[in-house]
């Protein structure tokens, strides 16, 4: 099966800066790549997701970008807010949203 | 529109005894996925349905856990009998057939003693 790798665990930014999140994939059969916001005690909530035919995507702050040569994908957010501190799960599945597997997380702290 | 439901939100029991969590999808949502997420790790799919048709059930511990959705509609999952190991927030989610995003419902909270 799929096997999603996040890097790095934690992140610690100032108000402003930029902010990336890797993930790796293990299976080139996946086409969908959604990235989940999960604040504390509360359920993932979808940011941002890219399909393999695909090589970036943007929504304001936020943008994804995916490799499907190297078999990885990024989150960029841009211009961090305090209110962007989350857990972030990036995610991989196939077609249809079969068989969805999440990262370990990165827990993003914006210091104001 | 009303998002995914939930319940209980919490559960306390103590091993070797059975528990079961119940969830209701966004309305006209064919498909519904439980997930496991245990406190610093991602969800884990366990069961993933089609109308009342499973189309994943790979990592779901059948020894212990079952799941229905007999009306292609609300959905239980069970757990008998639980162990320590179980302890975890029991997400479900919901699709339409026309989108690729899954909506998460608040979870329930178990906490197996």
């Amino acid at each position: 099966g799929e096997n999603v790798e996040q890097h790095p665990s934690t992140l610690s930014v100032q108000e402003g800066d930029s902010a990336v999140i890797k993930c790796t994939y293990s299976d080139s059969a996946s086409n969908y790549f959604p990235w989940y916001k999960q604040e504390l005690g509360k359920r993932p909530q979808l940011i941002i997701d890219i399909r393999s035919n695909v090589g970036e995507k943007k929504d304001q702050r936020i943008a994804v970008t995916l490799n499907k040569t190297a078999k990885h994908f990024s989150l960029h957010i841009t211009e961090t807010q305090p209110e962007d501190s989350a857990v972030y799960f990036c995610a991989a599945s196939y077609y249809n949203n079969n068989d969805m597997r999440f990262g370990a997380g990165t827990r993003l702290t914006v210091k104001p | 529109e009303a998002g995914v439901a939930q319940s209980p939100r919490y559960k306390i029991i103590e091993k070797r005894q059975s528990v079961a969590f119940w969830c209701n999808p966004i309305s006209g949502h064919a498909t519904l996925y439980w997930y496991q997420q245990i406190l610093g790790q991602g969800p884990k799919l366990l069961i993933q349905f089609q109308n009342n048709g499973v189309v994943d059930d790979s990592q779901l511990p059948k020894d212990r856990f079952s799941a229905e959705r007999l009306k292609g509609v609300d959905s239980t999952l069970k757990i008998q009998p639980a162990k320590l190991e179980d302890s975890a927030v029991y997400l479900c989610a919901s699709r339409s057939d026309l989108r690729d995003t899954q909506y998460f419902g608040p979870g329930t909270r178990l906490t197996v003693l």
